[in-house]
């Protein structure tokens, strides 16, 4: 059964260091989506990606974030200086096909910013 | 603005038992579609249940079922025969279905469900 995977499945950084999460989707899904949790925490939305460019964005998603889909299989998320607060569960998510309607999640990526 | 509400931040259960989780919302839209996600200790998140706002039948999935009400915009989840392996954060989330692309989750806080032996 196809899958949503994740790389890497724990990321430890330094405070102001760059970071780049990696997602494959599922392969025939044309929606793609970042979510994070801090620990603790509710789900927060942070950015949806429909036909190469962002559908929607939240107020989280500031200048030091950006996604990117260089190669039609990845989709990656670049937080560019990171801070203590970014330390959480970050979840991508596919949907589209015959799911269309369901939001398909990886296992997430646990950053830890010291 | 479109909200979840989980009112119960932690339920237990007897192994065997049935147990039932809360859930509201509120939206003003009337085509949506409503999760229930399990989220164990390993932290991924696995969708158990979903439903369509336009059915008025209750999704069932084995043992896991929902009580959809959706003049109360109620979306309760009902567990029967109870596992060890249920424990787990269950999150409610609701997806509107007329924004588009914009095709976001909205989550509730979450229950925290144990599971005595």
């Amino acid at each position: 059964e196809p899958e949503v995977t994740q790389t890497p499945s724990h990321q430890v950084t330094q405070m102001g260091q760059e970071v780049i999460l990696r997602c494959v989707p599922i392969s025939n899904h044309l929606y793609f989506y970042w979510y994070r949790q801090i620990l603790g925490q509710k789900v927060e939305f942070l950015v949806s990606f429909y036909n190469n460019e962002i559908s929607e964005k939240s107020e989280i998603f500031d200048d030091q974030f950006s996604v990117e889909r260089p190669d039609g299989s990845n989709f990656t998320l670049k937080i560019r200086s990171t801070k203590l607060e970014d330390s959480a569960m970050y979840f991508c998510a596919s949907g589209g096909g015959s799911s269309y309607n369901e939001q398909f999640f990886g296992p997430g990526t646990r950053l830890t910013v010291l | 603005a479109q909200t979840v509400t989980q009112s119960q931040p932690e339920m237990s259960v007897q192994e065997a038992e049935t147990v039932t989780l809360s859930c509201t919302y509120d939206t003003s839209e009337s085509d949506y579609y409503l999760f229930w996600y399990k989220q164990p200790p390993s932290r991924q998140m696995i969708l158990v249940i979903r439903q369509e706002a336009y059915k008025q039948q209750n999704a069932t999935e084995n043992r896991f079922s929902v009580n959809f009400q959706k003049a109360a915009k109620s979306f309760s989840l009902k567990i029967s025969d109870s596992q060890l392996g249920d424990a787990a954060m269950y999150f409610c989330a609701y997806l509107p279905l007329n924004a588009g692309n914009n095709r976001k989750l909205i989550w509730g806080l979450g229950t925290s469900l144990a599971v005595n032996p």
